[in-house]
This record gives C-alpha cells, structure tokens and sequence, in this order.
C-alpha cells in the first residue's frame, strides 16, 4: 500500500484565488512528520512547510498552510492568493519514526501539477 | 550562493562509462542523502550518510556507489551506466540537530541521459 498519496495528477487555479492539493498518508507510528515541496519547471526541490504529528496547530508559513487533520490522516496544502510563480509541481512527503533507524527516510507522493491561470 | 550544489547539473554519457556525480553543501549538514526522480514515481532514495564514517544504502541502491569524502561532500558514483539510470538525482542535506523538526533540503538536482 502507498504511504503517500495525492489523488490529483493535476490541478488548475486561478490567480489570486486560493487552492488545496490534497494529501493522504499511511502510517502506524505515532511519531512522523509531513511535509511539501515544490518543484518548479527549472526542476529544483523547495522545501514549503513542515508539520509534526505532535503538533497542535497547523503550520503555516506565508501563503501557505497546511489542513492538518490526523484521524483522518489527511495534510491538505492550502495556498492562499494563488499567483502565476506558484505553478509547479508539488509533493507531499512522510518521515516516520523520529527516533530509530527509520528516522531518515522521506517517503514521496506521486505529485500535484498546479497550474496557475491568468 | 546556492546552500546545496550538485555538479555537473545535465550530464549525457554512454551505457558502460562510469560517471560520478557531485555534491557540496554549505548548511553545515552532518546528513546527506542521494535520491533519483523518474517521471510518475516520485523521489526514490538510492544512499543516505549521517556522518563521514557512516554509509548506508537506500531503497534503490543497486548499480551505484557513493563516497563522503567530507562532512560537506557527497558523491554519488554510476560504476557502469545503463540507459534505465536516466534520471533526474537530486542531493540533500539535513541536520540531526533539529530533532524532530528535522527537514531535508535538496539540491538543484543533476538530469542524467544515458545513450
């Protein structure tokens, strides 16, 4: 079974309207974190935002949010005021077990292709 | 300057060269990790090295080999390149000392065709 999935291949927003990439995973450890990057046409990955399975709030950093919803292990992606920059592709990753010899594994959804309209 | 770079960034070699691929890092990262990208499947990690003694082998680790010559330097070896090893690899580091919050930022990523 994945860990990671991410239902929409593609997605189209337009600008400064705001989007949600969705994101399900799969894990019995109580202990993981996600995360999403984004990964322009130029081909580099930038880190976005991290959340904690901890964590009580959800993190947000700028435009971007993540809807973290734990029972239904759900990390939704929310990008306010879309702009025509934020076109790319977008993955949502796993890292299990903090402490352990899992704690360095980034398990990786397929992606979300956003396109942002004009 | 770029915290994480990769060189060379595209790269065309034949089936049977051997070719290696560079990574330095100026984050001060005692963790590095080699993954490969395929179109429709993600990242997949190939090696990852938590100190310069210590090597490990990834998910995907067959056909290459790696070397951490230094705490800021990790190579990432094809011995004998065969065409389904075109891919885009990307470098990244992390850093143990951020606990729980630890994130791994990538490089600028190598494309790689083998002919």
């Amino acid at each position: 079974a994945q860990k990671i999935t991410q239902t929409q291949p593609g997605m189209f927003v337009q600008e400064k309207e705001a989007v949600t990439l969705d994101c399900t995973y799969d894990t019995s450890d109580p202990s993981y974190g996600l995360f999403w990057y984004k990964q322009p046409s130029s081909g580099e990955m930038i880190f976005l935002i991290y959340q904690g399975s901890y964590d009580q709030q959800n993190a947000t950093e700028g435009r971007y949010s993540l809807n973290f919803q734990k029972a239904r292990k759900s990390a939704n992606l929310v990008i306010s005021a879309s702009q025509l920059g934020d076109s790319a592709m977008y993955f949502c990753a796993m890292r299990e077990s903090y402490s352990g010899a899992g704690s360095y594994q980034l398990t990786f959804g397929k992606g979300t292709k956003l396109s942002v309209i004009p | 300057d770029a915290d994480v770079t990769q060189t060379p960034r595209n790269r065309i070699t034949k089936t049977g060269k051997r070719i290696m691929l560079e990574c330095s890092q100026t984050k001060g990262h005692d963790r590095m990790y080699w993954y490969r990208q395929d179109p429709g499947l993600g990242l997949r990690l190939i090696y990852y090295s938590f100190d310069v003694k210590d090597i490990n082998k990834g998910e995907i680790s067959d056909g290459y080999s790696v070397s951490r010559q230094a705490q800021a330097k990790f190579s990432l070896s094809l011995e004998s390149a065969i065409p389904n090893q075109t891919a885009l690899y990307f470098c990244a580091t992390s850093d143990r000392g951020q606990g729980f919050w630890e994130t791994q930022y990538f490089g600028p990523g190598t494309r790689l065709l083998v002919l």
